[in-house]
């Protein structure tokens, strides 16, 4: 399977900032896709990173809090924006490699918003 | 998308013994995957079951999927203590792989020595 690593892989920022984290894959894969763990919960789908074209969000992720990148086949960034408390989360990156249907996660970055 | 339910919550069993999971959805699926998360950690993947499967092994893992039911459990024979984590199953019901992945809430399993 792919080898996945996140960037930063923790962070403490104040409230009202961004933050970048990046996605980086050893290999092409075909789909890439967001995920927000908040803590003691599941994970949840933030969107699918398309590759060249905007990402696609699920219902209660807006692209203007959660801007995606996908500029080729082995690397997306999330920012998340004007961050509050409830921003404080685990976020995933997945990938998915040729016509297999395996996810497979990044170690996730771990952010606390002060 | 809605969640499943994962049943229980919590488990605590000892070392050696069997350790049973289940999992239920809502939808129609067309696989279902059994991750396992070590202390807030990535995710492993586990086992992956498709739709038309009714039983799966990997190892000390045994797999099944009810899809009438809509429910799958996850036995894990001969646990250790290594074994201890969360483990979440989480559902794709796209045509495969196109779509992320629906997650239930997650056993958190304890394995005492």
């Amino acid at each position: 399977s792919a080898v996945i690593s996140q960037k930063p892989s923790r962070d403490i920022c104040q409230r009202g900032t961004s933050l970048t984290i990046q996605c980086q894959v050893d290999s092409q894969v075909t789909m890439m896709f967001w995920y927000r763990q908040q803590p003691g919960q599941s994970l949840t789908l933030i969107a699918t990173a398309n590759q060249g074209s905007e990402a696609t969000y699920e219902s209660g992720f807006v692209i203007d809090k959660f801007p995606i990148s996908r500029p080729n086949l082995t690397f997306s960034t999330l920012t998340v924006s004007n961050m509050s408390p409830e921003d404080s989360s685990i976020y995933l990156c997945s990938v998915v490699q040729g016509a297999k249907y395996e996810q497979y996660f990044g170690p996730g970055t771990r952010l606390t918003v002060t | 998308s809605q969640q499943g339910e994962e049943d229980p919550q919590a488990l605590s069993i000892q070392e050696g013994e069997n350790a049973t999971m289940n999992c239920s959805y809502k939808t129609s699926i067309n696989n279902l995957q059994w991750y396992r998360q070590n202390s807030g950690r990535g995710l492993v993947h586990l086992i992956l079951i498709r739709s038309n499967e009714r039983e799966k092994h990997s190892g000390r893992l045994r797999v099944t999927l009810d899809t009438s039911k809509k429910s799958s459990s996850l036995l894990i024979t001969a646990s250790r203590a290594a074994d201890t984590a969360s483990y979440f199953c989480a559902t794709d019901e796209s045509g495969g792989g196109a779509d992320g992945l629906t997650f239930g809430k997650g056993t958190h399993l304890i394995i005492q020595p």
